[in-house]
């Protein structure tokens, strides 16, 4: 069961690149989602969907785009690395519905020099 | 003030203890509760869901105290396997944004 796959796993970028994290998952759930996690902090909500077309921000969405043009799929895009965006990322799926678990991907090491 | 807040920890216990530990939250209208387990480098995965009246899957147990706000998660006979970072999950109003409690680190020591 593959689940809630992302790439790539470990990325080391220098100020002012650009790239694209990769999630896809293969559960058909509406819900997809990115969090970004940094020692000391719980995971914080970058950016949501509910179904392909629609997005909107979470908690920390400065510096970063999606787009979910599948219900497969829902890229994170960081449009000028910053080194305040090094952190690990995780995207999650889930049913929607009340109570519904979340699934999370194996996670992204990105390191912003 | 955060939307979930956790006791970091660490929690140093036995194997074979019992060890014990509450999450706040601050949105009276949260619907949702759960407790993750991350292990060092890993994601968080599903330990449980909190139901209103509580909740045991085998050595867990959950509780859910709505008027004080706050959810626990006591662990009985603890084993080594054990050892891990658990999360405190709440959702808002909004079921679609969870909150996240940084974590309890609980260890266990032969």
């Amino acid at each position: 069961n593959a689940g809630v796959t992302q790439t790539p796993k470990f990325q080391v970028l220098k100020t002012g690149q650009s790239m694209t994290l990769q999630c896809a998952q293969d559960m058909n759930h509406e819900y997809m989602s990115w969090y970004r996690q940094d020692p000391g902090m719980g995971l914080r909500l970058i950016h949501y969907s509910v179904g392909a077309g629609i997005t909107d921000q979470g908690e920390v969405p400065n510096g970063y785009n999606v787009s979910r043009s599948t219900t497969e799929d829902f890229p994170l895009r960081l449009l000028s690395a910053a080194p305040s965006q090094t952190s690990v990322y995780f995207c999650a799926s889930r049913e929607t519905g009340l109570g519904n678990t979340i699934y999370f991907g194996e996670g992204s090491w990105l390191t912003v020099v | 003030r955060k939307e979930v807040e956790q006791d970091p920890g660490p929690f140093n216990v036995p194997e074979g203890a019992t060890v014990a530990f509450n999450c706040t939250y601050s949105n009276s209208a949260s619907q949702s509760f759960f407790w993750y387990r991350q292990d060092c480098r890993k994601e968080p995965k599903l330990l449980m869901s909190v139901y209103s009246s509580g909740n045991e899957d085998g050595r867990f147990t959950a509780q859910l105290n709505r008027a004080s706000q706050y959810i626990s998660l006591l662990i009985r006979d603890s084993k080594l396997s054990d050892s891990a970072t658990y999360l405190c999950v709440v959702s808002g109003s909004n079921d679609y944004k969870l909150s996240f409690g940084a974590g309890t680190t609980v260890t266990v020591r032969a």
